[in-house]
């Protein structure tokens, strides 16, 4: 069975500080996709990463994909308020990434 | 990003009582559909995976006859609820498979009096 952890599980932080979340396995991924869910609403696709090795810029957060496509770190720079919620990462595999497997999810809270 | 949509957002009813849930691809045609159970500051717990035109799959402990799936086309699954007890209060997700992403239906929060 494939598990997916990541860590930590909870941090709070002021707005302006910078921060990452780690995503990490013992299995191989063909993809890993990064959620943020906000309280009541389903999660949200913010990424997808493929190949090993692959860093992904969306404004302040960059992704980067482990060289050996098992781990993945999220990076916040000067997070907002708004930055708040749920983060979930996402390992798709077999040939067709069929299987999804998901993270236990990374709860951030930017305080103003 | 492709668009699930999820109906209804929220429901309230009687115990006893059966609820559909709806989830639909808006633009693009899902094969697969997943249904997950999300509880209070907790990540999504998979129930049923549904494959259009055949039966779901069903995780371990997931009641087959409580929770009904039926895939009957390539952009909807419904997820119903039969005989609603308190204890399946919760917050109902679905997904859509394309080629290599999943997507997200906004939610369905059920409250069983």
């Amino acid at each position: 069975t494939q598990l997916l952890e990541q860590s930590p599980q909870f941090l709070s932080i002021q707005e302006g500080e910078n921060l990452t979340v780690y995503c990490n396995s013992s299995s191989v991924f063909s993809s890993l996709q990064w959620y943020r869910q906000e309280p009541g609403e389903g999660p949200v696709l913010l990424v997808t990463v493929v190949t090993g090795g692959e860093v992904k810029k969306l404004k302040r957060l960059t992704f980067q994909f482990g060289d050996a496509r098992k781990d993945s770190s999220l990076h916040i720079t000067a997070a907002q308020p708004g930055d708040t919620g749920l983060y979930l990462c996402a390992g798709a595999d077999g040939n067709y990434g069929q299987n999804f497997v998901f993270g236990p999810g990374t709860r951030l809270s930017v305080l103003p | 990003g492709a668009v699930v949509s999820q109906h209804p957002s929220w429901v309230i009813c009687k115990s006893g009582t059966s609820v559909k849930i709806e989830c639909r691809s808006l633009d693009f045609q899902a094969t697969t559909m997943f249904w997950y159970r999300q509880f209070p500051k907790q990540s999504l717990m998979l129930m049923a995976t549904s494959n259009e035109g055949s039966k779901a799959t069903y995780e371990q402990g997931v009641e087959k006859d409580k929770f009904l799936i039926n895939h009957a086309s390539l952009t909807l699954s419904t997820l119903t609820v039969t005989s609603a007890h308190p204890e399946d209060s919760s917050f109902y997700i679905c997904s859509a498979r394309s080629p290599r992403e999943l997507f997200f239906g906004e939610g369905s929060r059920l409250t069983v009096l």
